[in-house]
């Protein structure tokens, strides 16, 4: 059973780009959960989506910042007009149910802006 | 809102010795689960153990124990025999199960360093 997948691992941008990353959840999930680990720091909630919708976005940035969780397809968090407090790793996390015991993590996309 | 602290922001273990790392919390949640998650140079983050709040009984697995301290809001982890495998940090996270949206709140880490 492949667990969360996602993707790229590593993605470089400079000022300005856009930044696209993609969350596969195991399968079977329909929850996903975004977090953002900054340098030497714990991780941050960012966004919580279920097929189609978002429950929870009190962690994301104001602006730039989006999510999506379509009914086909990963979860995409995308990031406009990167700056470099931007760079980061950030995580995907899914789970069965709202109220699971467990929400299991993806590798990590680490994003470098330059 | 919940909050999570941890207080060590690094620890030394010889090997085979026994290391406690520290975690407190504070939380409006009725009902919770705490974790603890172990995150290696590879990044991936592993589930260590968890706690489900409305059980007394400390959770335990293999070398890996907490000391649950409901009322005041403690949640240390005990890591006994430690192996140069457990060196990595470990985060201590809490999630509330009574405001419908289940997100962890970590705390700030602790770097675990284990001495041959």
């Amino acid at each position: 059973n492949a667990g969360v997948m996602q993707n790229p691992r590593h993605l470089v941008r400079r000022r300005g780009q856009e930044a696209r990353l993609r969350c596969s959840p195991m399968k079977g999930h329909s929850h996903v959960y975004w977090y953002r680990q900054l340098p030497e720091e714990g991780l941050k909630f960012m966004v919580y989506l279920q097929k189609e919708n978002i429950i929870d976005e009190s962690g994301m940035p104001k602006e730039r910042f989006s999510a999506e969780f379509p009914k086909e397809g990963p979860s995409i968090l995308r990031i406009q007009q990167v700056v470099r407090g931007d760079s980061a790793a950030y995580f995907c996390a899914s789970s069965a149910t709202g109220a699971s015991l467990e929400q299991y993590f993806g590798p990590g996309t680490r994003l470098t802006v330059t | 809102a919940q909050t999570v602290t941890q207080s060590q922001p690094e620890m030394s273990v010889q090997e085979a010795e026994t290391v406690t790392l520290s975690c407190t919390y504070d939380t409006s949640e009725s009902d919770y689960y705490l974790f603890w998650y172990k995150q290696p140079p590879s990044r991936q983050m592993i589930l260590v153990i968890r706690q489900e709040a409305y059980k007394q009984q400390n959770a335990t697995e293999n070398r890996f124990s907490v000391n649950f301290q409901k009322a005041a809001k403690s949640f240390s982890l005990k890591i006994s025999d430690s192996q140069l495998g457990d060196a990595a940090m470990y985060f201590c996270a809490h999630q509330g199960t009574t405001s419908g949206t289940y997100k962890y709140i970590f705390g700030t880490g602790t770097r675990l360093k284990v001495l041959a």
